[in-house]
């Protein structure tokens, strides 16, 4: 069975603060990784892709990727209240299928 | 360029019944793929079709079927509705060149949300 797996939260953070989100997964020859973002309601949109251990930076977005930790993360900074969601981690396994985590709810105050 | 759309995008349907949605991917994506999204088991993968065949399959019961047409648009069935099945059903198409770090991104529709009661 592969999984995913992603704390819940929520997590908390003041507006402008750094918030990061972790994802585990168990499969050792994953090779694609990605983080959805998901307001309420509406349907998941992605965000970030990484596929290379190390860093991937797009904008207040950073995905961190360790395969040897088996280890997905995302850094929001300069987070802002409009990036109050859930966020989902999904791990590609053959042909298009992603297994997503259960997602964490960012709460970001003013 | 136009998003993913699906169609109906809520219905109501009773136990028993049967339902088909409707997934048009984005112009050009040749894959689809079909998840069932749940409070308490999350998002899950339910098929997905590449050029009208089926490459994969998740771990749902054969009351589920899907379908792809030559125009790459999708469907999906549900026979004998089960209040369990009550869920947003979303589709995503992906387009990218095989080999290259884009080919496995997945765009998703704006969901059906199915009630079964």
């Amino acid at each position: 069975q592969k999984e995913v797996e992603q704390n819940s939260g929520p997590l908390s953070v003041p507006e402008g603060a750094i918030a990061s989100l972790n994802c585990t997964y168990s499969d050792r020859g994953s090779q694609s990784f990605f983080w959805y973002r998901q307001y309420s309601g509406k349907s998941p949109e992605l965000i970030m892709f990484i596929y290379s251990n190390g860093d991937k930076e797009d904008g207040r977005f950073t995905a961190q990727l360790n395969k040897a930790s088996q280890y997905v993360s995302l850094l929001i900074r300069d987070s802002q209240p409009s990036d109050s969601a859930t966020y989902l981690c999904a791990v590609n396994y053959a042909f298009q299928k992603l297994v997503f985590g259960t997602g964490t709810r960012l709460l970001v105050s003013p | 360029k136009a998003g993913v759309t699906q169609t109906p995008r809520y219905l109501i349907k009773t136990r028993g019944q049967q339902v088909t949605l409707s997934c048009s991917p984005i112009s050009g994506h040749r894959s689809v793929s079909w998840y069932q999204q749940t409070p308490g088991q999350g998002l899950q993968f339910l098929f997905e079709y590449f050029s009208e065949t089926q490459r994969n399959k998740g771990n749902f019961p054969g009351r589920f079927s899907g379908r792809q047409f030559s125009n790459s648009r999708s469907e999906m069935n549900v026979s004998t509705l089960e209040l369990g099945d009550s869920a947003l059903y979303l589709c995503a198409s992906s387009g990218g060149t095989p080999g290259t770090s884009r080919y496995n991104e997945q765009f998703f529709g704006p969901g059906t949300r199915l009630t079964v009661l």
